[in-house]
């Protein structure tokens, strides 16, 4: 199985600032990396797939990027609404689908 | 629209099974796979199997022994039964749909998830 190690578990930025949630597959996962945004009370939320590609919807303050490997998300100028808990998972070989463990992105 | 929804017992006895139901809307499970994942509280996803547009199954090793996936395509439903519970399988459990391409797929489509708690 792919492991996917995800980091930080914990970021505190404030609203306006830019952030980066980074994740690290066990083996070259090619482009097929996704990221999804938990809230309480809502379903996940699909943000990015295939490494970097928005899905509809996503607001474009949303970047992903990273082959391989390695993979980063990228959010520019925080808005209120992105606080909550992040994941990432490869989508190049399964089963089984594999996560990360979550960034839990909070509020300065 | 897509629309996803998961349905069971809140409360389930340790040993005993826990059976949910996934009511999909918006598209056919003829044409879309499904699948479950779950998620222990404070902790992070796991993916439990999958129920393929064709009918076919696959189950994560680790789980593989006490669950089962079926369908009823007639009520756009997916089923998971998984026997044998214990504490540590307590946790929110979601069901959710593919987007894919010809090489890889991806969970597009989410329901809200149901909390079963196993406790005597």
């Amino acid at each position: 199985d792919v492991q996917m190690t995800q980091s930080p578990s914990n970021l505190a930025a404030s609203p306006g600032e830019s952030v980066s949630i980074n994740c690290k597959a066990s083996k070259s996962i090619s482009k097929y990396l996704a990221w999804y945004q938990q809230k309480p009370g809502k379903a996940n939320k699909l943000l990015i797939y295939s490494g970097s590609t928005l899905q509809s919807g996503t607001p474009s303050r949303f970047s992903g990027s990273g082959s391989g490997t390695d993979f980063t998300l990228t959010i520019r100028n925080l808005e209120p609404e992105d606080f909550g808990l992040y994941y990432c998972q490869q989508h190049n070989e399964y089963p089984p689908d594999t996560f990360g463990a979550g960034t839990k992105l909070e509020l300065k | 629209q897509v629309q996803l929804k998961e349905s069971g017992p809140g409360l389930v006895q340790p040993s005993q099974t826990l059976s949910l139901t996934c009511t999909v809307s918006g598209f056919s499970l003829t044409s879309y796979n499904v699948h479950w994942v779950r998620q222990p509280p404070g902790k992070g996803l796991e993916w439990m199997g999958r129920m393929r547009y064709n009918g076919d199954t696959s189950y994560n090793s680790a789980l593989k022994s006490r669950l089962s996936i079926s369908r009823d395509t007639s009520k756009n439903q997916v089923f998971l039964k998984m026997n044998s519970l214990q504490t540590d399988d307590t946790g929110t459990y979601y069901c959710t749909r593919e987007a894919y391409t010809t090489d890889s797929y991806w969970f597009a489509y989410w329901g809200q998830g149901t909390l079963v708690t196993v406790s005597s």
